[in-house]
C-alpha cells in the first residue's frame, strides 16, 4: 500500500473549515483514500473514502486531485469535539490492511 | 455506519494471568475482524486478522500462541492475552466490516493494565 504524508498537527477556530492535508504521491490506480479520526481514548471513526472523484458525507467532504497524489479532508464548520488525530489511509479497497501512520492532531480552538 | 462493540473497555490483571477481550458487530455478519494493538503516543497496529471459521492470520513479530483468536461466529472475536506481562499493557482494539466490502468500523477499544 501506498505510503502517505501528513502534517504532524494543525489548528483550527471553532466554526471555521478544517482543511486537512495529505500527500500520497505513490498511490496506484486501484488504490483508495480512506480517512479516519480518533478522539483520545477511543477507537477510530470512519470518515469517508474515495477514488477520483470528490466525495461528501454528513462528516466531511474529500477533495482528491486530479493526478490523485494528493487529498485533502475539509470539515466544514470545525466544532470542539472534531479534536482529534486524523489519519490519511491508501490501499486497495479489496485489500483487509489499514496501515495507521502518525496522522494529524486537529485541535479546534474556542 | 456499523456498530462495533468491545467488552470489557478496563481490564487490570496481574502479572501471569490470562485476559479475554470480546468484538462484537451488533448490527451485521463480519466474516472478517481485525485486532489492532495502539501504545501510549504510538499509531495503531495491526496484529491480526481473524476469519470466521477458520484459523487467525497473525502480522510479523506478533505471537499467536500468546494471542489466541477465536472468531466462533459470525458477530464474535475474541482475543486471548495469555501469561499477561506488564509489557503487554495497551489499548486493544478490534475493527469489522460487512463481507467483502468497506470500510472497516472500528469497537471502542480495551485498555488492559497487567501489574
Amino acid at each position: 500500500d501506498a505510503k502517505t504524508t501528513q502534517p504532524t498537527s494543525m489548528d483550527c477556530a471553532e466554526g471555521r473549515a478544517a482543511n486537512l492535508p495529505c500527500n500520497h504521491s505513490t498511490i496506484s490506480g486501484n488504490e483508495y483514500v480512506y480517512w479516519y479520526r480518533q478522539i483520545h481514548s477511543q477507537g477510530p471513526q470512519y470518515i469517508i473514502h474515495g477514488l477520483k472523484n470528490n466525495e461528501t458525507n454528513e462528516m466531511a467532504s474529500l477533495i482528491i486531485t486530479e493526478d490523485r497524489k494528493s487529498s485533502t479532508l475539509i470539515l466544514p464548520h470545525a466544532t470542539l469535539r472534531d479534536t482529534a488525530v486524523y489519519y490519511c489511509i491508501v490501499r486497495e479497497t479489496s485489500g483487509s490492511r489499514l496501515t495507521f501512520g502518525e496522522g494529524t492532531q486537529l485541535t479546534v480552538n474556542p | 455506519g456499523a456498530v462495533v462493540s468491545q467488552h470489557p473497555s478496563w481490564v487490570i490483571c496481574k502479572s501471569g494471568t490470562s485476559v479475554k477481550i470480546e468484538c462484537r458487530s451488533l448490527d451485521f455478519q463480519a466474516t472478517t475482524m481485525f485486532w489492532y494493538r495502539q501504545f501510549p503516543k504510538q499509531s495503531l497496529m495491526l496484529m491480526a486478522t481473524s476469519n470466521e471459521g477458520s484459523k487467525a492470520t497473525y502480522e510479523q513479530g506478533v505471537e499467536k500462541d500468546k494471542f489466541l483468536i477465536n472468531h466462533a461466529s459470525l458477530t464474535l472475536s475474541t482475543l486471548t492475552v495469555t501469561s499477561a506481562h506488564p509489557e503487554d499493557s495497551s489499548f486493544y482494539i478490534c475493527s469489522a466490516r460487512y463481507p467483502g466490502t468497506d470500510p472497516q468500523y472500528f469497537g471502542p477499544g480495551t485498555r488492559l493494565l497487567v501489574l
